[in-house]
């Protein structure tokens, strides 16, 4: 199984910061990664496929760049609505989740 | 609008088994993968389970293989999940996910299902 590990476990920032959080998988996936955001009590929401594409109804803010094993979601000036968990997850083979990132106010 | 629709779930004895049900609208059913995914208390996401559009080809995390078992009728735009053998580590919100391609992105979600299994 591909291994995917997320960091920091937490990150804490306070509204208008810029943040990038990072996904390193066990192997080379080219551009398999995707990114989604989880609210409390909510399904997760798709942000970023393919490391670097953008979703419709996503905003504008929240972008990806990486290839082969390092991969970063940034989110240029949080917003208050962004605090939440982000996963990474793999589809270079059965899909596999990173444990989470949590982005919390400081 | 795509609506997948989890339901199912409730409480049950570890040994036991359950059978979750994702009724699915907005999209043409038959012609996409579909995948389980569950999350355990506070816990991470989980991919455990994929079918394919056709059921030609069906695909299971080790956590649950052997015990789990995935089927689709497209008649009924119904995706299902059998579990047997339950166990504590099970309990978890269980969700179905459409994806565009074989393993993902994962682009809908439904609203999940919780499934308690405890004594």
């Amino acid at each position: 199984d591909i291994v995917l590990t997320q960091s920091p476990a937490t990150l804490s920032v306070t509204p208008g910061e810029s943040v990038s959080l990072s996904c390193r998988a066990s192997q080379g996936i080219s551009t398999s990664i995707h990114w989604y955001q989880q609210k409390s009590n909510e399904s997760p929401r798709l942000l970023i496929k393919y490391a670097s594409q953008s979703i419709s109804g996503i905003p504008s803010r929240f972008s990806g760049s990486g290839s082969g094993t390092d991969f970063t979601l940034s989110i240029n000036r949080v917003e208050s609505e962004d605090f939440s968990v982000y996963y990474c997850q793999q589809s270079y083979s059965l899909p596999t989740f990173g444990a989470g990132t949590k982005l919390e106010l400081k | 609008e795509v609506q997948l629709v989890e339901s199912g779930g409730g409480l049950v004895q570890p040994g036991s088994s359950l059978k979750l049900s994702c009724v699915a609208s907005g999209f043409t059913f038959s012609s996409y993968n579909m995948h389980w995914i569950r999350q355990a208390p506070k816990k991470g996401l989980e991919w455990i389970a994929l079918i394919y559009y056709d059921s030609s080809n069906k695909y299971y995390a080790d956590s649950v293989k052997g015990r789990f078992t995935i089927s689709r009728d497209n008649s009924k735009n119904t995706l299902y999940l059998e579990m047997n053998s339950l166990r504590s580590e099970d309990t978890a919100m269980y969700y179905c996910a459409k994806s565009a391609f074989e393993l993902g992105p994962f682009a809908y979600w439904g609203q999940g299902t919780l499934v308690t299994v405890s004594s």
